[in-house]
């Protein structure tokens, strides 16, 4: 199985500042296709969780253009700028190169 | 807009069955694959089985093999996920997701707990 290695495990962040969470996988996420299947995940406290970011750098429809991701091959950057209240929660990233699909631990995002 | 909503859940005992069923709409449901991922209580989200879009092809996580079954009815735009024999670590909200190269969307989750 791939494994996912994220970090840190929790941030904390002053509103307004800029946030950034890394994850690794065990294995290169380029398919022979060219495309690099990697997402990234936010889970707001006792919500679903939503879809930010999708194949590395790709924002997903109706997510805030403070959400970036950048990486390639098996380490990935996701950024948050300005954070704001809403940002707070758990992110996820999750390979989808094979089955299983694997998520990172979760990187818990708090307010200062 | 995209609706997924999961029913099923509950309390059951170890070794029993339940089936959860995750009805689609505001979309073609046959024109995707979808997925169930679940989450144990305080811990992070684990992909549990995917099925594509004609429901020929299906995927598990070893854990759930030869004991859970995802199926889809195009037909009434609902996804199932039977699980059978049942254990304590299956314990978890599950959640039903539409399937691409990523999980766009997510129902608000089902909890399912198994003891005794």
């Amino acid at each position: 199985d791939i494994m996912m290695t994220q970090s840190p495990l929790s941030v904390a962040v002053t509103p307004g500042e800029s946030a950034s969470i890394s994850c690794r996988s065990s294995k290169s996420l380029l398919h022979s296709n060219g495309i690099t299947y990697l997402s990234w995940y936010l889970q707001r406290p006792e919500k679903s969780p939503q879809l930010l970011i999708y194949q590395i750098s790709n924002l997903a429809s109706g997510v805030s253009d403070r959400f970036s991701g950048s990486g390639s091959g098996t380490d990935f950057t996701l950024k948050i700028s300005k954070v704001e209240t809403e940002d707070v929660g758990i992110y996820y990233c999750v390979q989808f190169l094979e089955v299983p699909y694997t998520f990172g631990a979760g990187t818990k995002l708090e307010l200062k | 807009e995209v609706q997924l909503v999961e029913s099923g859940g509950g309390l059951v005992q170890p070794g029993r069955s339940l089936k959860l069923s995750c009805a689609a709409s505001g979309f073609t449901f046959s024109n995707y694959g979808m997925a169930w991922v679940c989450q144990a209580p305080t811990k992070g989200l684990e992909w549990v089985a995917s099925i594509s879009t004609g429901g020929g092809n299906t995927y598990y996580r070893d854990s759930v093999k030869g004991r859970f079954t995802i199926s889809r009815d195009n037909a009434k735009n609902t996804l199932y996920l039977q699980m059978d024999s049942l254990r304590s670590e299956d314990t978890a909200t599950y959640y039903c997701a539409r399937q691409s190269y990523y999980f766009d969307y997510w129902g608000q989750g089902v909890m399912v707990t198994v003891s005794s």
